[in-house]
């Protein structure tokens, strides 16, 4: 069974600072796709950025960008030039890309928070 | 294009009885998949839908049950409610299912408090 490993239950990072939130993830297969949803307080879960493990070269969404180690079975975040905005739980999450399904398997997340 | 909707945003039940929650997925979705996310558990699959197919189920017991309509708009059904059900039932959608397909988008939630 797939699972998902987010070490850090929180983080905080002062603004305009960069942090970068860890994830491991364990797996048998060799295609899947992983993401950081990002959940602010009381606000709906959204897409943070997303990397196919097929792909060598790391994926940058503007301020935010991942570390891929696909040997290492390891994904992380790095969030640049913070800013109060990105305050909110981030969850890591991993997807097989075979099957007839798209269950998405998340770790237990990161509270980051943003000082001034 | 309005994202992923769901109805009630929050609810209150009673131990024992039963709830019926809603999703509509974006337009041109056709696959639903829901979560329910607890401090303890965390979120945790519960099943998905695809052009009205169940094609995965998560590890609750039979109280949970879902469908899909023709529409792609799905609905998720707890049966005699237990306290441990409080939680933020998510509800996620995407174009395709399985291999090929992308990221799942997801709705505000629904925040169900059993008494």
């Amino acid at each position: 069974a797939q699972t998902v490993t987010q070490s850090q239950p929180e983080m905080s990072v002062q603004e305009a600072e960069t942090v970068t939130l860890s994830c491991t993830y364990d797996t048998s297969e060799s295609d899947y796709y992983l993401f950081w949803y990002k959940q602010p307080p009381s606000r709906q879960m959204i897409l943070v950025i997303r990397q196919e493990a097929y792909k060598q070269q790391n994926a940058t969404e503007n301020r935010f960008s991942v570390n891929f180690q696909k040997a290492a079975k390891s994904f992380s975040l790095k969030i640049s030039d913070s800013q109060l905005g990105d305050a909110a739980m981030y969850f890591c999450a991993y997807r097989p890309n075979t099957g007839t399904a798209s269950k998405l398997t998340f770790g237990t997340g990161t509270r980051l928070q943003v000082t001034l | 294009k309005a994202g992923v909707t769901q109805t009630p945003r929050y609810l209150i039940k009673t131990r024992g009885q039963q709830v019926t929650l809603s999703c509509s997925p974006i337009s041109g979705h056709r696959s639903v998949s829901w979560y329910q996310q607890t401090p303890g558990q965390g979120l945790q699959f519960l099943f998905e839908y695809f052009s009205e197919t169940q094609r995965n189920k998560g590890n609750f017991p039979g109280r949970f049950s879902g469908r899909q309509f023709s529409n792609s708009r799905s609905e998720m059904n707890v049966s005699t409610l237990e306290l441990g059900d409080s939680a933020l039932y998510l509800c996620a959608s995407s174009p395709l299912t399985g291999a090929g397909s992308y990221e799942q988008y997801f709705g505000p939630g629904t925040r169900l408090t059993v008494t």
